[in-house]
């Protein structure tokens, strides 16, 4: 079946510091790769996304990039601010058989502190 | 364009009690999905409906869930009876298209059954 890993949290940064969430899969098939955030209060949001190997999703100054050969997605921004915190998802999607169904991660919090 | 509309946002029930969530999708959306994140493990996919019809029920936990789609706009989620498991965030979404891209999240129901 599919799974999706990622790491565990809280993450607590410093404002400024560099941010890496662990995003490993396992599919049936060739799926597609999400990063979904959920601010404070809100619903979830698409973060970015890659739909082939080795393409690269970016908003917002976060960065993805979707690894065949590690099966993994791991999400990146160079300088956390704020605002950037809140609990974020990975996610994928094998569209051939399941009509757009999303196999999500447990989720990572991360808390920037000023 | 109005979102995903969820509501109530926070329902607290006592275990045997009934409770109905209810999501409205963006006027158009086809697809309508729901999800559910207990106790702060991953958001796992209860079912999806194309218009009025259930497309995939798969992840429905037991018989005590029922959904329903009136005439193929808002959805309903009903538990009866409520059980202490069944706490945690209802997340519905809707799409345009199949396929996970075009999805939109609501800010999803927040469940305590005590």
């Amino acid at each position: 079946g599919n799974s999706v890993t990622q790491m565990e949290g809280p993450v607590t940064l410093s404002e400024e510091a560099f941010l890496t969430i662990n995003c490993t899969y396992t599919a049936t098939g060739y799926p597609s790769l999400f990063w979904y955030v959920q601010y404070p209060g809100e619903g979830l949001q698409l973060l970015l996304k890659a739909t082939k190997a080795d393409d690269k999703g970016s908003n917002k100054g976060f960065e993805a990039t979707y690894r065949k050969e590690t099966t993994s997605f791991h999400l990146e921004k160079g300088s956390v601010q704020v605002s950037d915190s809140a609990v974020y998802f990975c996610a994928l999607s094998v569209a051939r058989d399941s009509w757009g169904k999303l196999q999500f991660g447990a989720g990572t919090q991360v808390v920037v502190t000023p | 364009e109005a979102g995903v509309t969820q509501f109530p946002s926070h329902s607290v029930i006592e275990k045997g009690q009934t409770v109905t969530l209810r999501c409205d999708p963006i006027s158009g959306h086809d697809n309508l999905y729901w999800y559910r994140r207990v106790m702060g493990k991953e958001i796992k996919f209860l079912l999806h409906f194309v218009k009025e019809s259930k497309q995939d029920e798969s992840g429905m936990p037991n018989n005590r869930f029922l959904a329903e789609r009136t005439g193929g706009t808002y959805s309903t989620l009903k538990v009866q009876p409520a059980e202490l498991e069944d706490s945690g965030v209802y997340f519905c979404a809707s799409s345009q298209g199949r396929g996970s891209y075009g999805y939109t999240f609501g800010s999803g129901t927040r469940l305590t059954v005590v």
